[in-house]
């Protein structure tokens, strides 16, 4: 069964840290880009890091550039987004998505892990 | 950055058709995708590459894009196609990924 189950959110203060991961099963992972999009509460979906298959091509959104970093583990089928220097902005539903060959639409999302950022 | 502008809202009687317009500059340059959301459900893809649909989306659905907007359709609207739309491309200038505010489908 094809899937991404995405882990590591929870409550985090103000300029702390989080990682967050997402597992990907069914298909062959590291032939595919693929991104974190998030969604606050009651707003709509904002793409915010993208990352070759190979893992040596990065994308960001102006926004987070310098706080988030995408990394991968093909190995282990296994996609990160490190945050640092968390901001009240970034609370949202974190969703990581697959995208289809050549860089096209995301095909499979995850269900999403939630970031609560509050003091 | 590269901006997308949808409706926030669009309302339709069931079985009439719905539109629902992306725009931005030179969109039609771009490939379009769009995006179902349901509450509580994460995203799925409807249309992708301006056009295609994925399998087991109903030919119900229809996407078109040139000029300064990309329209994706719904023809004879049924109570479960009530969702949140988002349109999206990847802005090769800057090199990002990009949505659309979203526009929420009520089905009167």
């Amino acid at each position: 069964e094809v899937q991404l189950v995405e882990s590591g959110g929870g409550l985090a203060q103000p300029g702390g840290s989080l990682r967050l991961s997402c597992a990907a099963s069914g298909f062959t992972f590291s032939s595919y880009a693929m991104s974190w999009v998030r969604q606050a509460p009651g707003k709509g979906l904002e793409w915010v890091s993208a990352l070759s298959g190979s893992g040596s091509r990065t994308y960001y959104t102006d926004s987070v550039k310098g706080r988030f970093t995408i990394s991968r583990d093909n190995s282990k089928n296994t996609l990160f987004l490190q945050i640092n220097r968390l901001r009240a902005e970034d609370t949202a539903r974190y969703y990581c998505a697959k995208a289809q060959l050549g860089g096209g639409a995301f095909d499979m999302w995850g269900q999403g892990t939630v970031v609560t950022v509050s003091s | 950055s590269y901006v997308l502008s949808q409706p926030p809202s669009v309302s339709v009687a069931p079985g009439e058709t719905a539109r629902i317009t992306c725009g931005g500059n030179s969109i039609g340059s771009k490939t379009v995708h769009w995006y179902q959301q349901k509450p509580g459900r994460a995203p799925m893809v409807v249309i992708y590459y301006n056009s295609d649909r994925p399998s087991g989306i109903p030919e119900r659905f229809s996407g078109s894009n040139s000029g300064n907007a990309a329209t994706l359709s719904i023809t004879r609207v049924e109570a479960g196609d009530e969702a949140d739309y988002y349109c999206q491309v990847w802005d090769n200038v800057s090199d990002q990924r990009v949505f659309g505010g979203g526009t929420k489908l009520t089905v009167l």
